[in-house]
């Protein structure tokens, strides 16, 4: 069936590097992606959201990138600090007509000082 | 805080114990969802309200009961479950269906 993934469970970066987390989905009728950090103990939040009619959003030290030609979604966060340490989702919702959104499994980043 | 609350935050039941989950959305949305995370499992889609009235009921066992008495608030009720439904069960909002969903802090339940 249709399904989001994550190319890498775990992801290591330096204090200060730019992160870069990576998203496949499969489904070509998906029209919007929400990226959503979870840190230990809470739950899923929203850090940014890009259409199907976008290639690039840019948010607060965030960019998430759309190539719809290849399936791939991915979320660049610029100077990565202690604090964005945390389990990466990227969600896609299944078309213009669905409100459901398929999960990702995600992607642990693991930030050392 | 995403002005999504749940509580308990932590609730421990035995298999023939019956409990209820409660969440609370101040954001003035329109639909709200249970989901179930299991570890190492991507978030599994369990029920969806929109204005009140239930839209999805993703193949769940009747042993999850949900109710939504208004557009605010959002219970699941939970009767006779299994070990396997030990949990983490989150709520989310979001302003209308298909719309960027905000979630609480979640469930931790753990069935004995």
């Amino acid at each position: 069936g249709e399904s989001v993934g994550l190319h890498l469970p775990t992801l290591s970066v330096q204090e200060g590097d730019n992160s870069i987390i990576n998203c496949a989905y499969s489904n070509s009728a998906s029209d919007y992606f929400i990226w959503y950090k979870q840190e230990s103990g809470k739950g899923p939040q929203f850090i940014i959201d890009i259409r199907s009619n976008m290639d690039k959003r840019q948010g607060q030290r965030v960019t998430v990138l759309l190539n719809k030609t290849v399936k791939h979604l991915s979320l660049q966060i610029a100077a990565t600090q202690p604090g964005d340490s945390a389990v990466y989702f990227c969600a896609e919702r299944e078309s213009r007509s669905s409100y459901k959104l398929i999960f990702g499994s995600g992607t642990r980043l693991l930030v050392r000082p | 805080e995403t002005g999504v609350t749940q509580t308990p935050r932590h609730l421990v039941m035995g298999m023939t114990n019956k409990k209820s989950l409660k969440c609370e959305q101040h954001l003035g949305h329109n639909a709200m969802y249970w989901y179930k995370q299991s570890a190492k499992k991507p978030l599994e889609l369990m029920f969806v309200y929109s204005l009140e009235e239930r839209v999805e009921n993703n193949s769940v066992p009747s042993r999850f009961s949900p109710e939504c008495p208004n557009s605010s608030h959002l219970f699941l009720h939970l009767h006779t479950l299994q070990p396997e439904d030990s949990a983490l069960y989150l709520c989310a909002s979001s302003q209308d269906l298909g719309r960027e969903q905000y979630f609480g802090p979640g469930t931790r339940l753990t069935v004995t």
